[in-house]
């Protein structure tokens, strides 16, 4: 089974902090996401990898910065946060092969800013 | 640009009853279509998908149909359970070729026994 794991169930940070959120999977994919989930919003991507060293903004990237230096692990970085940064964060990963691919998505940060 | 649109909630239903969630989507070319769904304090996993027009997914009793004369891909289920509450996700590939989703605001469903 594909397992894609998130380094915090729960965070909580003050404002200014920075703050990093951890994300691997174990399944050799060369994709992986950052989302933020918010209730009446859906999700929202903000930023894509599709290879090591490689990244691709999303819809909302400000605030934000990610990293993946090895290919299993894609981190997103919250330089300074922010309270509107307290959200619900969620890391997910696909493959190459084949149409249609499947997300496989870890069971999420929440994120508390104070 | 491309985007979902999703039947606003919260739903309640009685156990066996028909369930029946509205995705309707605005997409350039021929995009894959998904139904994902999130239990409570979990991730998104896949429930179904459809890649062409006319293709059915299904899974679990879940239904959906990918019906590009009226842009929809309605799911559906003939008698849910308790355990079926949970928030639904209907999502698209964006144009080109892209990995990336674009997912609507979900919707979400509670079971009474």
């Amino acid at each position: 089974d594909v397992k894609v794991t998130q380094s915090s169930r729960y965070l909580v940070k003050r404002t200014g902090e920075k703050v990093f959120l951890e994300c691997v999977q174990d399944m050799d994919h060369e994709n992986m996401f950052w989302y933020r989930q918010d209730p009446g919003l859906g999700l929202r991507l903000i930023y894509f990898s599709y290879d090591v060293k490689m990244k691709e903004k999303g819809d909302i990237p400000e605030g934000y910065s990610v990293s993946r230096e090895k290919k299993e692990r894609f981190s997103l970085i919250l330089e300074s946060a922010s309270t509107n940064q307290t959200s619900m964060y969620l890391c997910a990963s696909t493959g190459t092969s084949g149409r249609a691919r499947t997300q496989y998505f870890g069971p999420g940060t929440r994120l508390t800013v104070l | 640009g491309d985007s979902v649109t999703q039947m606003e909630g919260p739903v309640t239903l009685s156990e066996e009853a028909f369930l029946t969630i509205n995705c309707t989507y605005t997409a350039t070319g021929y995009p894959s279509l998904f139904w994902y769904v999130q239990y409570p304090g979990e991730g998104l996993q896949l429930l179904l998908k459809a890649t062409k027009a006319d293709d059915k997914g299904s899974n679990k009793g879940f239904e959906a149909t990918y019906r590009k004369e009226t842009t929809s891909f309605h799911l559906e289920k003939g008698s849910v359970q308790v355990s079926d509450s949970a928030v639904y996700f209907c999502a698209l590939t964006r144009g080109g070729g892209s990995e990336k989703l674009v997912f609507g605001k979900g919707t979400k469903l509670t079971v009474n026994p």
